[in-house]
This record gives C-alpha cells, sequence and structure tokens, in this order.
C-alpha cells in the first residue's frame, strides 16, 4: 500500500522559511518522479514542483520559482520541500505526490500558515 | 500555459441521478487528462488518467471520455459519496501541469 507521510508544516511569519518533508512507502521511491501540489483555504489545486527519481530534474511553478527548493534523499525515501522568501499568498495545504504525469498518490497534506 | 476549464462551477443532482462534468484544454492536450476527487477536510484521490482509465479501485459508475480539447467526467447513478470537488488536469507540454477550478456536485 502507497503511503506518503507530509510533515513540517507550520505558522511563519512573511519572509520566513519553512522546510516540509514527505516520507513514502509501498513502492520502489527512487524510480518516481515526486511532485509538491498546493491548495489554498477554499481554492483549487496549483501544482508547485516536481523533482525526478534520481533527483537531477527539478521543475518549479513561476510562482515560486527562485523561492522554494525540491529535494530527495533516496536513501530515506523522502522528498523535500524548502520554503524560503514566504509570502502570505504561500499558505496552503501543501501535498506530497507521486507523480505518473498526473498525481496518482497523495499524502494528507501539511498545512503552511503565512502571516504577521 | 494551457488553461484548464470546468463548467459547470456548481452542480445540483439528485441521488440516483447522472452528473456530466465539462473540462475544457485552451489547446490540445491529446488524451493526457486526470480527474480527481476531493471530499471536504480529505486530499484529492484520482480517479482516471489518460482521459478514460479508471484509477484501481474506482467503480464503474465513473467514466471519462474526450480528447483534444474537450473532455467529459460522467458518474451515472449519484451515490451519496460521489457529492464532492472533481478537478481535472492536464499533463501534456509542462511545465506547468494546470489543474482546472473544479466543479462542485452537490445534492439536489
Amino acid at each position: 500500500e502507497v503511503q506518503l507521510v507530509e510533515a513540517g508544516g507550520g505558522f511563519v511569519q512573511p519572509g520566513g522559511s519553512l522546510r516540509l518533508s514527505c516520507v513514502a512507502s509501498g513502492f520502489t521511491f527512487n524510480i518516481y518522479s515526486m511532485s509538491w501540489v498546493r491548495q489554498a483555504p477554499g481554492k483549487g489545486l496549483e501544482w508547485v514542483s516536481t523533482i525526478s527519481g534520481s533527483g537531477g530534474n527539478t521543475y518549479y511553478a513561476d510562482s515560486v520559482k527562485g523561492r522554494f527548493t525540491i529535494s530527495r534523499d533516496n536513501s530515506k525515501n523522502t522528498v523535500y520541500l524548502q520554503l524560503n522568501s514566504l509570502r502570505a499568498e504561500d499558505t496552503a495545504i501543501y501535498y506530497c505526490t507521486k507523480d505518473s504525469y498526473y498525481f496518482h498518490f497523495w499524502g494528507q497534506g501539511t498545512l503552511v500558515t503565512v502571516s504577521s | 500555459e494551457i488553461v484548464m476549464t470546468q463548467s459547470p462551477a456548481t452542480l445540483s443532482v439528485s441521488p440516483g441521478e447522472r452528473a456530466t462534468l465539462s473540462c475544457r484544454a485552451s489547446q490540445s492536450i491529446s488524451n493526457n487528462l486526470a480527474w480527481y476527487q476531493q471530499k471536504p477536510g480529505q486530499a484529492p484521490r484520482l480517479l482516471i488518467s489518460g482521459a478514460s482509465t479508471r484509477a484501481t479501485a474506482i467503480p464503474a459508475r465513473f467514466s471519462g471520455s474526450g480528447s483534444g480539447t474537450e473532455f467529459t467526467l460522467t458518474i451515472t447513478s449519484l451515490q451519496s459519496e460521489d457529492f464532492a470537488v472533481y478537478y481535472c488536469q492536464h499533463y501534456n507540454t509542462w511545465p506547468p501541469r494546470t489543474f482546472g477550478q473544479g466543479t462542485k456536485v452537490e445534492i439536489k
């Protein structure tokens, strides 16, 4: 059974930083791309970032490019999202997903709140 | 960027009836389209990929069709657990992969 468990969300002031993590199990982690998708309160879904299975290729939405960094540690079956220079509009639930071009499996999400 | 447009925004349906949800892409995406279901307080769940292939354990009352720019998700004989928000998402040329704004299926 595929499981994705996110952690690291919380309350942060504008300009601050957080690191989200997602531990995966139930599949061969290092052959799958992984992505983060977010959802602002009461809003729709927004793709944020993707990392290839090897970690050699990364992709970002324009809204987070230069501020967020995705990475992975295949020895720990874990994907990370470093969030820097946070803005109020980054407030959202951040979901970790197993990526097959579509988002095949989703974690339960971790809430990031950016507010002064 | 490919823009995905869903209609209607809200669909009121009685239990047991059929629901038809539409998704339009701003340019051709072949059949590179997925549908997701999201219930309140839960993460989204994959229903359909490749425009028409049901994900594992998805009931046969859910079906997807279309290609190019026009797509449809049909739910026959709506059950109580089907009242939710549904999103379409393309994965043709990317980044970015974009979602539609969602269709809420509510009880009539």
